[in-house]
């Protein structure tokens, strides 16, 4: 099982959307619809974005919003603020009962 | 409101054994599925393996570069004192890491709260 695949960073202005890529496999992302995000600040831990594809845990701005075409997930933030600047990571449930991280991505506002 | 605690050694010498836990409050350990997660420096998230307080635990079957984590680690659960339990033997410089337990409500394993994390430097 390799780590799900991620662009290393992402770039906007401030208002600006964004979106970050997640490329697995058949054996996960394609799998099932259990593609969750998670936002980590240098030094936190990580905090749950988004789950099950598409939904936003309680508290979590409405400005994110995930998809998944086949293989691939994505996460879209919109309206781009300064506190979305952060490393967000990907991850799946897998067909072999265990769980895969992406590779990670620096989200920068310019 | 729960809350997961890592403690552990900090520092470990190489070809010793590692030894962490996670403390639970505000919740029983019974009710969820806790999983270990590692961070190596500058490095992405790593899964190394789950375990409910029933049944066997499931590790990942591979890492990045360290194949042979599956034969080395071992986790358990202390119901008695709602802590959740990784060791891992013969470091290298490799496991040098922040470690995190993380609680799934769900048996798709998917983290929903993580402790603060403690980090772990192999080194001699």
């Amino acid at each position: 099982q390799s780590a799900l695949t991620q662009p290393a960073s992402v770039s906007g202005s401030p208002g600006q959307s964004i979106t970050i890529s997640c490329t697995g496999t058949s054996s996960d992302v394609g799998a099932y619809n259990f593609v969750s995000w998670y936002q980590q600040h240098p030094g936190k831990a990580p905090k749950l974005m988004i789950y099950d594809v598409s939904n936003r845990p309680s508290g979590v701005s409405n400005r994110f919003s995930g998809s998944k075409s086949g293989n691939t997930a994505s996460l879209t933030i919109s309206g781009l603020q300064a506190e979305d600047e952060a490393d967000y990571y990907c991850s799946s449930y897998t067909t072999s009962s265990t769980f895969l991280f992406g590779t990670g991505t620096m989200v920068t506002v310019l | 409101q729960v809350h997961l605690q890592e403690s552990g050694p900090g520092l470990v010498k190489p070809s010793e054994t590692l030894s962490l836990t996670c403390a639970v409050s505000g919740a029983s350990i019974g009710s969820y599925y806790w999983s270990w997660i590692r961070q190596p420096p500058g490095n992405g998230l790593e899964w190394i393996g789950y375990m409910y307080h029933t049944g066997n635990p499931n590790y990942n079957p591979s890492l990045s570069y360290n194949p042979s984590l599956k034969s080395r680690v071992t986790m358990s659960i202390d119901t008695s004192k709602n802590q959740f339990s990784l060791n891992l033997t013969s470091v290298t410089a490799a496991d040098t890491a922040v470690y995190h337990c993380a609680r799934s409500s769900t048996w798709t394993l998917r983290p929903d709260l993580w402790g603060q994390g403690t980090p772990v430097t192999v080194s001699s």
